[in-house]
């Protein structure tokens, strides 16, 4: 089972430059969302999408875009990079709503730095 | 404002004792209490919830306490492991008609000691 996929696992970018990151997820998933990751601080969630056409800001949106063009994916964009934007990235997905669909499944993430 | 904490950043433990962490919170409104796993170079991995009208879950060598009136949330890990090394967060979930809002915590830094 693959569950959650996220790629790349590392990279590397120049200020100003644009990005996606990869995810994808086989267990059909209704919810999909991001999180970044920063020391100290916990994740904390960029976007999230409760279906295929629906999208919806998190915590802390500025600087990156999503679609949900499928069920199985749901790529995170980065139009400008900015070195306040290097961090650690996961994306992770669950059922959607329900008392027993509280177990979100993580990716493996990505490492993003701006330089 | 609306949060989810953690008392610790740090928690050294020998191999074989028990392990207490613990976290706070200040949403009422929450539905679930969560705790995850992440292990260096992985994503979080859920370990166990529990309702917010409930005071105890157990699992596997692990157990969840709930104490609503101090509005404070511990994950109790029986005879620890050097496989329970990872950094350990809480998280606070609200079911909602448009999907389940996950607020992590900062995270408590677990080391085994041999």
């Amino acid at each position: 089972n693959a569950g959650v996929t996220q790629t790349p696992k590392f990279q590397v970018l120049k200020t100003g430059q644009s990005m996606t990151l990869q995810c994808a997820q086989d267990m059909n998933h209704e919810y999909m969302s991001w999180y970044r990751q920063d020391p100290g601080m916990g994740l904390r969630l960029i976007h999230y999408s409760v279906g295929a056409g629906i999208t919806d800001q998190g915590e802390v949106p500025n600087g990156y875009n999503v679609s949900r063009s499928t069920t199985e994916d749901f790529p995170l964009r980065l139009l400008s990079a900015a070195p306040s934007q290097t961090s650690v990235y996961f994306c992770a997905s669950n059922r959607r709503g329900g008392v027993t669909d509280t177990e979100a499944f993580f990716g493996q993430g990505t490492r993003l730095t701006v330089v | 404002g609306e949060s989810v904490g953690l008392h610790l950043p740090t928690l050294s433990v020998q191999e074989g004792d028990n392990s207490i962490i613990n976290c706070a919170y200040s949403n009422s409104a929450s539905d679930y209490f969560i705790w995850y796993k992440q292990e260096s170079g992985k994503g979080p991995q859920f370990i166990i919830d529990i309702r917010s009208n409930m005071d105890k879950r157990q699992g596997q060598r692990v157990t969840v306490l709930l104490n609503k009136t101090v509005k404070h949330l511990s994950l109790q890990i029986a005879a620890t492991q050097p496989g329970d090394s990872a950094v350990y967060f809480c998280a606070e979930i609200i079911l909602t008609g448009g999907g389940n809002k996950l607020t992590f915590g900062t995270g408590t830094q677990l080391k085994v000691e041999l």
